[in-house]
C-alpha cells in the first residue's frame, strides 16, 4: 500500500530563515504531487503543484521539488514569517483518490 | 465562488441520535469527498462522489451514511455513532475534469463531539 511520510512532525525555525519540509513516498509513481497549508480546526488550502517531469516548481516565497529517483519532494519557504506557521501536508493523486501524507507542523519564531 | 461551505461548524450528538452533515459548493466540481481527521493526523478519505455517484467507500462503518442529492451538495448521515468518531470531518471537492490533474478545495469542516 501507498505511504507517504513527512519528516519530523514538527519544526521550529527562526524567522527569516529558509523552512525546508520533506515528503517521502514509497510503493507508488504519481505523475504529480500536491503541497497544502492547514491552519488548526481549518482545511486544508491547496499551494502548489508539481508534475513529475518538472524539477522544481517556485510561487512567490514558496519552492517546491521533485525528484522521482529518491522518491522525495522538498518543500522550501523563504524569508519565514510568524504567518507561515502552520501544517504542511504533501498529497499525491491516484485517480480521484488523494493520499496525504503524516504532516509536519511548522512555527517560524518572531 | 470558489468557496465550500460547511454546516454545522460544530455539532454534539449522543450515541442514540441521528443528524446530518452538510456540503456545498458551487464552483461546478464534479467530484466531492468526506474526510475525517483526528487532531495531529492527516485527513482520512472516507467517501468519493464522482458524478454524484459513489465511487470510493474506504470501508466506513454504516453508522455513516453518505448522499448527493445534486452536483453541488454533499451529506452524511450519522446514526448511532460512538465516541471515537469524534474527529473534524472535512468536506472536498475538485473538478475531475479527466484531464488528470486535479486539486482539492476543502470547507472549513464541522466538529464533531460524540457523548
Amino acid at each position: 500500500s501507498q505511504k507517504i511520510e513527512q519528516n519530523s512532525e514538527a519544526l521550529n525555525i527562526q524567522e527569516g530563515k529558509t523552512a525546508t519540509l520533506t515528503c517521502n513516498y514509497t510503493n507508488y509513481s504519481p505523475a504529480y504531487l500536491q503541497w497544502y497549508r492547514q491552519d488548526p480546526g481549518r482545511g486544508p488550502v491547496f499551494l502548489l503543484l508539481i508534475r513529475e517531469n518538472e524539477k522544481e516548481k517556485r510561487k512567490e516565497r514558496l519552492k517546491v521539488t521533485f525528484d522521482t529517483t529518491l522518491k522525495q519532494s522538498l518543500f522550501h519557504i523563504t524569508a519565514s514569517q510568524p504567518a507561515d506557521s502552520a501544517t504542511y501536508l504533501c498529497a499525491l493523486v491516484s485517480g480521484n483518490q488523494f493520499y496525504f501524507g503524516t504532516g509536519t507542523s511548522l512555527t517560524v519564531i518572531p | 465562488d470558489t468557496e465550500v461551505t460547511q454546516t454545522p461548524k460544530h455539532l454534539v450528538m449522543g450515541m442514540t441520535n441521528k443528524k446530518s452533515l452538510k456540503c456545498e459548493q458551487h464552483m461546478g466540481h464534479r467530484a466531492m469527498y468526506w474526510y475525517k481527521q483526528k487532531a495531529k493526523k492527516p485527513p482520512e478519505l472516507m467517501f468519493v462522489y464522482s458524478y454524484e455517484k459513489l465511487s470510493i467507500n474506504e470501508s466506513v462503518p454504516s453508522r455513516f451514511s453518505p448522499e448527493c442529492p445534486n452536483s453541488s451538495l454533499l451529506n452524511l448521515h450519522l446514526h448511532a455513532l460512538q465516541p471515537e468518531d469524534s474527529a473534524l470531518y472535512l468536506c472536498a471537492s475538485s473538478q475531475a475534469s479527466g484531464s488528470g490533474i486535479d486539486t482539492q478545495y476543502f470547507g472549513p469542516g464541522t466538529r464533531l463531539t460524540v457523548l
